[in-house]
């Protein structure tokens, strides 16, 4: 099946650093997303990228199909920020959503 | 439009009982979508359905069941009640055509002593 890895498994910032997340999967996909779930669980769609760039505020994403990667650019972080970043494919074949692991990160004041 | 709202927001159970969860989706939203969520197996797949039919099944042991109505509200349930069962649980709602973007409502955190 679909294989979604993520890296780093953890990041610690400082407010106002930059920072980007990587996210590999095994198969070709044409449906990947990015959430943020904040401390209180609720999963949030971030951006909806098969291919491309896309770019909303101080976040954007970039996803390279071919290569099998995509990547989430958190630039300015705030602490606002703070949460587990998940990426994730949608198995079209079985109506079903694969998740990452996910990247806990954490901004500092 | 309301988001998807999942129903009661927290639970505590002992073993051996049941439990039922309910999702409402958004408005519109013919698909819904049910995951479990703990520290050690993270984000898991249950089930989906779509026009009271369950399209796919996660793995899981037959204990967990689910079913939606003709207002696409959806319910899971879980018998007999494990530890291992603790968990967060997230429903998410998309649009026939559009299952690849995924709404999830706020979940139902389920805490089995």
């Amino acid at each position: 099946g679909i294989q979604v890895e993520q890296s780093p498994p953890d990041l610690i910032l400082q407010e106002g650093a930059n920072s980007t997340l990587r996210c590999n999967f095994s198969d070709s996909v044409n449906n990947l997303q990015w959430f943020h779930q904040n401390p209180w669980g609720q999963l949030i769609n971030l951006f909806y990228i098969p291919s491309g760039t896309k770019q909303n505020g101080r976040l954007s994403a970039t996803t390279v199909a071919t290569e099998r990667y995509s990547l989430l650019y958190i630039s300015s972080s705030q602490t606002t920020d703070s949460g587990v970043y998940f990426c994730a494919v949608f198995y079209t074949g079985g109506f079903k959503t694969i998740f990452g692991a996910g990247t806990r990160l954490f901004v500092k004041a | 439009k309301a988001g998807v709202t999942q129903t009661p927001r927290y639970l505590i159970k002992t073993r051996g009982q049941q439990v039922t969860l309910s999702c409402s989706p958004i408005s519109g939203h013919r698909s819904v979508s049910w995951y479990q969520q703990t520290p050690g197996q993270g984000l898991q797949f249950l089930f989906e359905y779509f026009s009271e039919t369950q399209r796919n099944k996660g793995n899981f042991p037959g204990r967990f069941s689910g079913r939606q109505f003709s207002n696409s509200r959806s319910e899971m349930n879980v018998s007999t009640l494990e530890l291992g069962d603790s968990a967060l649980y997230l429903c998410a709602s998309s649009l026939q055509g559009h299952e690849e973007t995924q709404y999830f409502g706020p979940g139902t955190r389920l805490l089995v002593l």
